[in-house]
């Protein structure tokens, strides 16, 4: 079966700190894979998103860009950490365009 | 653009109490719509789906109905129980799947025994 990790579970940084999240996926190949943000207050938002490797599309501009070295890993990271980047993040893949989301735990990102 | 709209939480309810949850969308075209559920300390499950106009979707005793001229998708339960405290998104799709989902702000719900 397939199955996604995503961690660290939690995360505290300091504003102007590198950040690194790490997703993978386990049981399928060539998935879509999203990353998505849940700040205080708002919706889910679609951060990322990629149909293989080395093909990422960006949803909004921001402080934050997602690579996606193997057909089974998505990072998203950040050179130097805004307050505003702290919120809730998750990352999610599906087998194609038409199928549901599979969501992992997500991280919460605090960035004092 | 397209979006979502859902009622404000928090959602606290008696065992066996009837549950609401209204979500209305704005899009164009004819998009998909989706119930997310996230219990405490885990990820979004999907919980049911609708393709198109009148169709009613359920699972685990939940059910919505998408309708077209009220552009809704409530989330309805006849009888909830506290294994059902989690915080539920309504979101949509135009492209029919994953692709894009836009999601709502998320409700809240409590269950107290």
């Amino acid at each position: 079966s397939q199955t996604i990790h995503q961690w660290p579970a939690t995360l505290v940084q300091p504003v102007g700190s590198p950040l690194s999240l790490e997703c993978t996926v386990e049981g399928t190949s060539n998935p879509n894979l999203y990353w998505y943000r849940q700040a205080a207050g708002r919706g889910l938002q679609l951060l990322f998103y990629s149909v293989g490797i080395g093909q990422i599309s960006s949803e909004v501009p921001q402080n934050l860009s997602a690579s996606r070295p193997q057909d089974r890993q998505f990072i998203l990271s950040s050179k130097k950490l805004l307050l505003s980047d702290s919120g809730f993040y998750l990352c999610a893949w599906s087998p194609n365009s038409v199928s549901p989301l599979h969501f992992g735990n997500g991280t919460r990102l605090t960035v004092t | 653009g397209d979006s979502v709209t859902q009622m404000e939480g928090p959602v606290t309810l008696s065992e066996e109490a009837f549950l609401t949850i209204n979500c209305t969308y704005t899009a164009t075209g004819y998009p998909s719509l989706f119930w997310y559920v996230q219990y405490p300390g885990e990820g979004l499950q999907l919980l049911l789906k609708a393709t198109k106009a009148d169709d009613k979707g359920s699972n685990k005793g939940f059910e919505a109905t998408y309708r077209k001229e009220t552009t809704s998708f409530h989330l309805e339960k006849g009888s909830v129980q506290v294994s059902d405290s989690a915080v539920y998104f309504c979101a949509l799709s135009d492209k029919g799947g994953s692709e894009k989902l836009v999601f709502g702000k998320g409700t809240k719900l409590t269950v107290n025994p």
